[in-house]
């Protein structure tokens, strides 16, 4: 079946550094959703794609949705200790089904050192 | 309540019980998820209901059945479970079908599963 390959797996950074993570398909895909879960909790959605080459911010969040439709990119900028957690990628496959399934990638676990 | 509820947070189970997830969502959409989440593996879906019609069963196996009422509520039915069920079970909505932003899916906090 259809898969999002999330990379990297983990990452460990330093507080106030900036943070890139992505995702890659094989397929064409018309929608990117990008999520964060902390422990405990159910995923969060952060930024909503719909065109390719859309690029979106939400703080210090950006996002952006290749312009190949089989990638999009997360961008933490200046990261604090709140940043920690798992964030997903998702995206609604080519084409469309009308029951509004998602694909979500494996995550990235970011751990934040003060 | 505000979002997504779930109850309930936390479940131990026997193999020969028979217990129920609830959702419900106060968002005002009509589609309803349920999603499998099992460490190192990404989120499983296992039922779509649209309109509290069932549109997609990702071949669950039938000792999980999901019962849709009404667009607000959502119940998954736990019988005769195995131990590798033990899993975080995560409920979510959207809008429908036709509407805008359909696949921006909100999640509730989850039902901590544990199968013994």
């Amino acid at each position: 079946g259809q898969q999002l390959n999330q990379s990297p797996q983990s990452m460990f950074i330093q507080e106030g550094e900036d943070v890139s993570m992505n995702c890659t398909s094989s397929s064409i895909f018309n929608t990117w959703l990008w999520y964060k879960q902390e422990p405990g909790e159910g995923p969060v959605l952060l930024i909503a794609l719909y065109k390719a080459g859309e690029l979106t911010s939400n703080g210090r969040l950006t996002a952006q949705f290749g312009i190949t439709r089989k990638d999009s990119f997360l961008n933490i900028s200046a990261s604090i200790p709140s940043d920690v957690g798992i964030y997903f990628c998702a995206g609604q496959p080519s084409p469309s089904s009308n029951t509004g399934k998602l694909i979500f990638g494996q995550g990235t676990t970011l751990q934040v050192k003060p | 309540e505000t979002g997504v509820t779930q109850t309930p947070r936390h479940l131990v189970m026997g193999m020969t019980n028979k217990k129920s997830l609830k959702c419900e969502q106060h968002l005002g959409h009509n589609a309803m998820y349920w999603y499998k989440q099992s460490a190192k593996k990404p989120l499983e879906l296992m039922f779509v209901y649209s309109l509290e019609e069932r549109v997609e069963n990702n071949s669950v196996p039938s000792r999980f059945s999901p019962e849709c009422p009404n667009s607000s509520h959502l119940f998954l039915h736990l019988h005769t479970l195995q131990p590798e069920d033990s899993a975080l079970y995560l409920c979510a909505s959207s809008q429908g079908p036709g509407r805008g932003a359909y696949n921006e899916q909100f999640f509730g906090p989850g039902t901590r599963l544990t199968v013994l």
